[in-house]
């Protein structure tokens, strides 16, 4: 069965700096994978998608991921975070064998950021 | 153009009530999927329609959840005797459903709080 791990429910960066949030999938085969925010009160926003091809994905607000077969992972990067960044931040995976199905979300992480 | 929209956003039932959440999907698309969102929790999905055939009602947690969508656009999801358990914000997805984009877009959602 397809599951995603986000291992970190809560982490707090300064501005200006760097930040990666973890995700881990299992499924048994090629996955579909996404990243999406959620703001206070919002619905979700997908920021990334990775469906095929190139590893290291570019997704909207400067944030980029890197899917990692042998690893099972698909991390979220931005080289510098910005206030407005502060979010909720979900992993997800989707069949690709069945593209128009449901989508697992992970837990999520809640990033907060520091002036 | 408009996105996906969600009605009420928000609910207040007593136990034991029935309530109709209704979800209006992006004109022209074809698969619309329900997901549960409990507090602290990722989306969890509930049940998917490609036009007007529920495809996939796997995700509903009891017989009294009930979805339909009998014209293939308008969705409605249905909690009948609300328990406590059922608190929880339920977000609405909608996409084309074909080769070019099986991308979800997601609603604000509906927060249900049983009291």
């Amino acid at each position: 069965a397809q599951s995603v791990t986000q291992p970190d429910i809560h982490i707090t960066v300064s501005e200006g700096a760097s930040l990666e949030l973890r995700c881990n999938y299992s499924y048994g085969a090629t996955p579909y994978l996404f990243w999406y925010v959620q703001s206070p009160g919002q619905g979700l926003q997908l920021l990334l998608k990775y469906f095929s091809g190139d590893t290291l994905v570019q997704g909207i607000k400067g944030f980029e991921a890197e899917f990692k077969r042998s690893q099972s992972s698909f991390n979220l990067r931005k080289p510098s975070v910005h206030w407005s960044d502060a979010a909720e931040y979900f992993c997800a995976v989707g069949a690709a064998v069945n593209r128009d199905d449901k989508i697992i979300f992970g837990k999520g992480t809640r990033l907060h950021i520091l002036p | 153009g408009a996105g996906v929209s969600q009605s009420p956003r928000y609910k207040v039932a007593k136990r034991g009530q029935d309530v109709a959440l209704r979800c209006d999907p992006i004109s022209g698309h074809v698969s619309l999927f329900w997901y549960q969102q409990a507090l602290g929790q990722g989306p969890e999905f509930l049940t998917y329609f490609q036009n007007e055939a529920q495809l996939d009602k796997s995700g509903l947690p009891s017989d009294r959840f009930f979805a339909e969508r009998p014209e293939g656009s308008v969705s409605t999801l249905k909690i009948q005797r609300t328990q406590q358990e059922d608190s929880a914000v339920y977000l609405c997805a909608s996409s084309w459903g074909q080769e070019s984009s099986y991308e979800q877009y997601f609603g604000p959602g509906t927060r249900l709080t049983v009291t």
